[in-house]
């Protein structure tokens, strides 16, 4: 089975840019999370959905930030307008039910925002 | 914040046992331990999970104390591909609020 695929892989745009990120989860699977990873603060969780329906974007940084998952099988994040700040790895990752307890991640948008 | 402390780094010579610590004094009754393991520049992996239980899987055993309050995760026979950072986290298994990556453990194997 494919696993959690991202897309784009890399991304560099300029300040001001408005930058959508995407993720396809394993198919069957409720939960959809996205985290951004940084040297300074690590990973952080941003959002997560089940059965594509939003249930904590407190981890959302600012109103800049955000996501929407339209179906079962997509989800994006966008940033807009972009700024150097939000230079980070993001990653999306997908689980079946919470008692399993493994999130399945892909392999991350690099993003660099000059 | 995380719910768990680990050492920042640890060093192990390849083909020994690697024991990774994980404190989580503050644990609920109904939360578990998890592992997850991230190599550079990839996305984390799941390793094991646990609740009182010793566990056992194809890649690492996860050892838990009677009191829950700390947990060890070992690697039996350490390679230079388990060279990552290690992540414990607690949470409940029901429930996915606030899962929090704290910075993990970096585990260096040595030739």
């Amino acid at each position: 089975d494919a696993g959690v695929i991202q897309s784009p892989r890399h991304e560099v745009t300029e300040m001001g840019q408005e930058v959508t990120l995407r993720c396809k989860p394993i198919s069957g699977h409720d939960y959809l999370f996205w985290y951004r990873q940084t040297m300074m603060r690590g990973l952080e969780l941003l959002i997560y959905f089940n059965n594509n329906v939003p249930i904590d974007d407190s981890g959302m940084p600012e109103d800049r930030f955000s996501a929407k998952m339209p179906n079962a099988s997509f989800s994006t994040l966008k940033i807009q307008p972009s700024e150097p700040r939000d230079s980070a790895v993001y990653f999306c990752a997908s689980s079946l039910l919470p008692e399993t307890g493994e999130l399945f991640f892909g392999e991350g948008s690099r993003l660099t925002v000059l | 914040d995380a719910k768990t402390t680990q050492p920042p780094s640890m060093d192990c010579a390849e083909g020994r046992a690697a024991n990774l610590p994980c404190n989580h004094s503050t644990i609920s009754g109904n939360e578990y331990v998890y592992w997850y393991r991230q190599i550079h520049s990839q996305g984390p992996q799941y390793i094991i999970h646990g609740l009182k239980n010793n566990e056992t899987n194809e890649m690492a055993s996860l050892i838990i104390t009677e009191d829950r309050k700390s947990s060890t995760l070992i690697l039996p026979h350490a390679t230079l591909r388990d060279t990552a950072v290690y992540y414990c986290i607690v949470r409940v298994g029901t429930s996915y609020d606030k899962v929090i990556f704290g910075p993990g453990t970096s585990l260096s194997v040595i030739p």
